[in-house]
């Protein structure tokens, strides 16, 4: 039981690249989340999905789009990366909502030059 | 709009004393609260999950409380070890949504 794992665990990227970051979880849970973690702001969610083929935005969804074509995948697209993208970004998962409890992935450190 | 603050942003104890850290949230609309734990470099583990109707959860060397109409939370920490260093991180669920907001941690140091 591997939880949550993402990949890649670091890059570094051009402004203007495109990159897509993948979550996947073994666990059997219905909602995955997309956070980016910056000093002095915390955690702030991107996008999250209550369901296989279903996206929501979060706080701070702009210049990102996600997918979740399988239960246990969900991607985090860059179409144009921009410096302020820089950040780690985190990805979580959980069984079924609120009421229970999140699991994080390891990060993935993403500098944008 | 929910707000989540830790107090204090830092905290250094020597081993073996007993510890607060302090959440508190702007709207006492919240379906759960939950505590995390971030080592550097590495993702957040969830250390407890309180309800909403719940007033407290302890695990091992560790209890959360919560009173949520005055928007509090606090994580008791017995006996502190140097292991024990890390961020820790409360977060709330409103009841509006399954979406956390989190707060910006406090930075625990226990010195040997």
């Amino acid at each position: 039981n591997a939880g949550v794992t993402q990949t890649p665990k670091f890059r570094v990227l051009k402004t203007g690249q495109s990159m897509t970051l993948l979550c996947a979880q073994d666990m059997n849970h219905e909602y995955m989340y997309w956070y980016r973690q910056d000093p002095g702001m915390g955690l702030r969610l991107i996008h999250y999905s209550v369901g296989e083929g279903t996206t929501a935005k979060g706080e701070v969804p702009d210049g990102y789009n996600v997918s979740r074509l399988k239960k246990q995948n969900f991607l985090l697209g860059l179409e144009s990366a921009a410096p302020s993208q820089t950040s780690v970004y985190f990805c979580a998962s959980s069984y079924w909502g609120g009421a229970y409890e999140q699991y994080f992935g390891p990060g993935t450190r993403l500098t944008v030059t | 709009k929910q707000e989540v603050t830790q107090i204090p942003a830092a905290l250094s104890v020597p081993e073996g004393e007993n510890l607060v850290l302090n959440c508190s949230f702007t709207d006492s609309a919240i379906y759960n609260l939950q505590w995390f734990r971030q080592d550097p470099g590495k993702g957040l583990t969830s250390l407890l999950l309180i309800q909403s109707s719940q007033r407290e959860q302890t695990s091992g060397r560790l209890n959360a409380s919560l009173d949520k109409s005055s928007g509090r939370s606090t994580l008791y920490i017995a006996a502190s070890q140097p292991g024990d260093s890390a961020t820790y991180l409360c977060a709330v669920v409103e009841t509006s949504g399954s979406r956390l907001t989190f707060g910006e941690g406090t930075q625990l140091t226990v010195n040997p």
